[in-house]
């Protein structure tokens, strides 16, 4: 089955700074890849996705970028604002059925 | 409230009760999950169901059981079997058959915590 690598596990950054978070997968196979934001006590939401026939996509402060070739993805966040203070998880699909997550990022963004 | 519901928000279950999370969408989602989350762990696959009277082990199912007797609805139970069945319980859902379809990925409710006592 899939395998979804996340580093790091913690994250601090100043405010205004930008914030990179990584992920690697295992199933050449996997084509969808979507990014999670959980705030402490709150579900996860969907904060942006990225299918394997694209290699980037923006969505005002965050993108993600896809590399097919070597397995891997990454969230980006520039101009991080307290707000964006939560956990982070990145996903890859597992066939048509499920996905695969990551063991989370937590994202301290300090004024 | 985001078209699922988990009830209830928090759950004490004592040494060897079978406990039953409940999980209902208003979304029409073919679709719907079981995860656990631990601090550390990520989410992990409990049990997952495409289509009513139909579902799937995912990769920690043991201890677990589930039923899909309604499209709305995917009720979890955790038996006296799951050796350490405290955690953080979520139900998700997605539109057809899974995320990849359309791209819409997962709905998530909002959450059970459930703690042994």
């Amino acid at each position: 089955g899939e395998n979804v690598e996340q580093h790091p596990s913690t994250l601090s950054v100043q405010e205004g700074d930008s914030a990179v978070i990584k992920c690697t997968y295992s199933d050449s196979a996997s084509n969808y890849f979507p990014w999670y934001k959980q705030e402490l006590g709150k579900r996860p939401q969907l904060i942006i996705d990225i299918r394997s026939n694209v290699g980037e996509k923006k969505d005002q402060r965050i993108a993600v970028t896809l590399n097919k070739t070597a397995k891997h993805f990454s969230l980006h966040i520039t101009e991080t604002q307290p707000e964006d203070s939560a956990v982070y998880f990145c996903a890859a699909n597992e066939g048509y059925s499920t996905l695969t997550f990551g063991k989370g990022t937590m994202l301290l963004v300090s004024p | 409230d985001g078209g699922i519901t988990q009830s209830p928000k928090y759950l004490f279950r004592k040494e060897g009760q079978n406990v039953t999370l409940s999980c209902e969408q208003n979304l029409n989602h073919d679709a719907m999950y079981w995860y656990r989350q631990d601090p550390g762990q990520g989410l992990r696959l409990i049990y997952y169901s495409q289509i009513v009277n139909d579902f799937q082990k995912g990769d920690i199912a043991e201890g677990y059981s589930v039923s899909r007797e309604k499209k709305e609805s995917f009720p979890l139970t955790v038996t006296s079997a799951q050796k350490n069945p405290t955690a953080f319980y979520l139900c998700a859902s997605t539109a057809d058959q899974g995320p990849y379809i359309r791209g819409y990925g997962y709905t998530f409710g909002s959450g059970t915590r459930l703690t042994v006592v």
